[in-house]
């Protein structure tokens, strides 16, 4: 059973490029999360999804960031007219769809370098 | 979700046990404790959870005090690839799922 899968794993952009950050979930989950981790500072929730729904977008940048998990497909993470301070480190984590304490399970994360 | 405190950072020696602790002293009855972990700038790792029982898996034990204001993760026999930061999250188990992540404890083990 292969883990979270996050592509791709480096992403390069120059300012005022989009970026699109690709989450697979394990198999069988159907809840994914995304997390930010700027320099040198910790881990920041960003947004919670289930399929076709946002559940949780609290931590999302009000302008230029969205998210969606699609019915068919992975979780993109869509970033648009990056700008340098989005430099980070964006990780994807993903739980079973039952509710109550389960863990998050991460991938590997993304590392976004705005030029 | 309630606010957790932890040591910046903790030494130990290879093969010791490492006992990270951690204060919650406004957890709520509903509040889950887990255990995180990042291995340089991995994404994290789940390490153990718990209620109010103490709890023991293949990595770690959890030791949660009766009053459950605070908590000690326990690595028995710590190894250099334990070498990481800690964090310790306080959660409701049916709320959102978001993970609230405080600066956490960075454990060096060395040999």
């Amino acid at each position: 059973n292969a883990g979270v899968m996050q592509n791709p794993r480096h992403l390069v952009r120059r300012r005022g490029q989009e970026a699109r950050l690709r989450c697979s979930p394990m198999k069988g989950h159907s809840h994914v999360y995304w997390y930010r981790q700027l320099p040198e500072e910790g881990l920041k929730f960003m947004v919670y999804l289930q399929k076709e729904n946002i559940i949780d977008e609290s931590g999302m940048p009000k302008e230029r960031f969205s998210a969606e998990f699609p019915k068919e497909g992975p979780s993109i993470l869509r970033i648009q007219q990056v700008v340098r301070g989005d430099s980070a480190a964006y990780f994807c984590a993903s739980s079973p769809a039952t509710s109550g304490g389960d863990e998050q399970f991460f991938g590997p994360g993304t590392r976004l370098t705005v030029l | 979700d309630a606010k957790t405190t932890q040591p910046p950072s903790m030494d130990c020696a290879e093969g010791r046990a490492a006992n990270l602790p951690c204060n919650h002293s406004t957890i709520s009855g509903n509040e889950y404790v887990y255990w995180y972990r990042q291995i340089h700038s991995q994404g994290p790792q789940y390490i153990i959870h718990g209620l109010k029982n103490n709890e023991t898996n293949e990595m770690a034990s959890l030791i949660i005090t009766e009053d459950r204001k605070s908590s000690t993760l326990i690595l028995p026999h710590a190894t250099l690839r334990d070498t990481a930061v800690y964090y310790c999250i306080v959660r409701v188990s049916s709320n959102t799922g978001k993970l609230i992540f405080g600066q956490g404890t960075t454990l060096q083990v060395k040999p």
